[in-house]
């Protein structure tokens, strides 16, 4: 079995601060995870993922995130937040159960950006 | 347009009427999935196809959804006798990597 938690559900940051999004996921084997975003009325757009190979992952828009299996956490950081970056979050995580590749996606993170 | 195109964007239905959702994919694409979303959720994962091949179906939400890929190309997700509850955004993706369409809203009242 597998799951993923958001651990909090609104981030507010002024713009030009760094941000942290923190994910901890739960999974029986190896995972692979994801970090998506979600602007209003837009559909979700990968940032990254981790899939086994590099701990530290670079995204798109300057996101990245760190695996760290020892305390099963998956935190998106970025150095600088933008206005645009106001979003939802979700990050993700996804093993092989029974043959199929099932996404499971925490409940999300809503980034606000204030001026 | 290369994405993943869903149609239509904004369905309303009465409680107990069928409807049928669409997802067009990224042509060269062979996984398709489908999720539903609720208001201040995250998707939650209903089925994916392999080419025309429904790998994974068990977490269909009941026996009133059902979902097709006859060619393996476009899906189709059908809800029949729609209740309130149904009430959602039902999302599709291709992959890979996972490319999402904008979601079809559903409103049944």
């Amino acid at each position: 079995a597998q799951s993923v938690t958001q651990l909090d559900s609104h981030v507010s940051v002024s713009e030009g601060t760094p941000v942290l999004l923190r994910c901890n996921y739960s999974s029986s084997y190896s995972p692979s995870l994801f970090w998506y975003v979600q602007h209003p009325n837009k559909g979700l757009q990968l940032l990254l993922k981790y899939t086994s190979a590099a701990t530290l992952v670079k995204g798109i828009n300057g996101f990245e995130a760190e695996f760290k299996k020892s305390e099963t956490s998956f935190h998106l950081t970025k150095p600088s937040a933008h206005m645009s970056d106001a979003a939802e979050y979700f990050c993700v995580v996804s093993t092989r159960e029974g043959g199929s590749y099932i996404p499971t996606f925490g409940r999300g993170t809503s980034l606000i950006v204030h001026p | 347009d290369t994405g993943v195109s869903q149609n239509p964007r904004h369905k309303i239905t009465k409680r107990g009427q069928n409807v049928t959702f669409r997802c067009d994919p990224i042509s060269e694409h062979n996984r398709l999935y489908w999720y539903r979303q609720t208001l201040g959720q995250g998707p939650e994962f209903l089925t994916y196809f392999q080419n025309e091949a429904q790998l994974e179906k068990s977490r269909l939400l009941s026996d009133r959804f059902s979902a097709e890929r006859p060619k393996g190309s476009f899906s189709t997700l059908e809800i029949q006798r729609t209740e309130q509850g149904d009430s959602a955004m039902y999302l599709c993706a291709s992959s890979s990597p996972q490319v999402f369409g904008e979601g079809s809203w559903l409103t049944v009242v």
